[in-house]
């Protein structure tokens, strides 16, 4: 069964820092999605993207986060200085079409600032 | 906006048992409904989802769940839970437009032995 790859699986970095978490979605999908859990949290949603542009953020993505698919395979999230309470797990998702439908998430990145 | 309500923080049910966690959805129209189970420092799996048809919905590891709009409810329910089922139950909704879902705070399940 095809799989949302995510990488690295847990990322330590210091505050201020720049981090970049890296997701491979499924071959034939076209939405893409970035989803945070900070621990014992539900899991919010931060932005989706499809034809290579953000369709909708949250409150949450703020000017410290950007997204881009750089290669046409890689899905990437990136924080600019990165805050302690920027830890959390984040899951990369991507779906055939929009509304959820074949939604499928990847294992998770876990950053923890320090 | 939608939103998802489980009511339900934790669950303690005993082996053997019955279990049904609770969810309740805000939204206008039709709804795609969710169930995601995810154990400790895991990711989310999908355990079923009703976008339309039949209301009673099966899933994965002998879960169902029933959607009732006069209820704006999606409960999922098994008739007998295994110690392997113990973790976090998220209900989640997505719209016909918005590509986005949303997640209930989720439910926490405990299986007593």
């Amino acid at each position: 069964e095809p799989e949302v790859t995510q990488t690295p699986s847990h990322q330590v970095t210091q505050m201020g820092q720049e981090v970049i978490l890296r997701c491979v979605p499924i071959s034939n999908h076209l939405y893409f999605y970035w989803y945070r859990q900070i621990l014992g949290q539900k899991v919010e949603f931060l932005v989706s993207f499809y034809n290579n542009e953000i369709s909708e953020k949250s409150e949450i993505f703020d000017d410290q986060f950007s997204v881009e698919r750089p290669d046409g395979s890689n899905f990437t999230l990136k924080i600019r200085s990165t805050k302690l309470e920027d830890s959390a797990m984040y899951f990369c998702a991507s779906s055939e079409a929009g509304g959820g439908i074949g939604y499928t998430f990847g294992s998770g990145t876990r950053l923890t600032v320090v | 906006a939608q939103s998802v309500t489980q009511p339900d923080i934790h669950i303690t049910v005993s082996e053997g048992a019955s279990l049904e966690l609770r969810c309740n959805y805000s939204y206008g129209a039709t709804p795609y409904l969710f169930w995601y189970v995810q154990s400790p420092g895991q990711g989310l799996q999908l355990l079923l989802k009703y976008f339309s048809g039949d209301t009673l919905v099966q899933g994965i590891k002998g879960f169902e769940a029933e959607f009732k709009r006069s209820q704006s409810s999606f409960n999922l329910r098994k008739p007998s839970v295994h110690w392997s089922d113990a973790a976090e139950y998220f209900c989640a909704v997505a719209t016909n437009r918005d590509d986005k879902i949303i997640f209930g705070k989720g439910t926490r399940l405990h299986i007593l032995p």
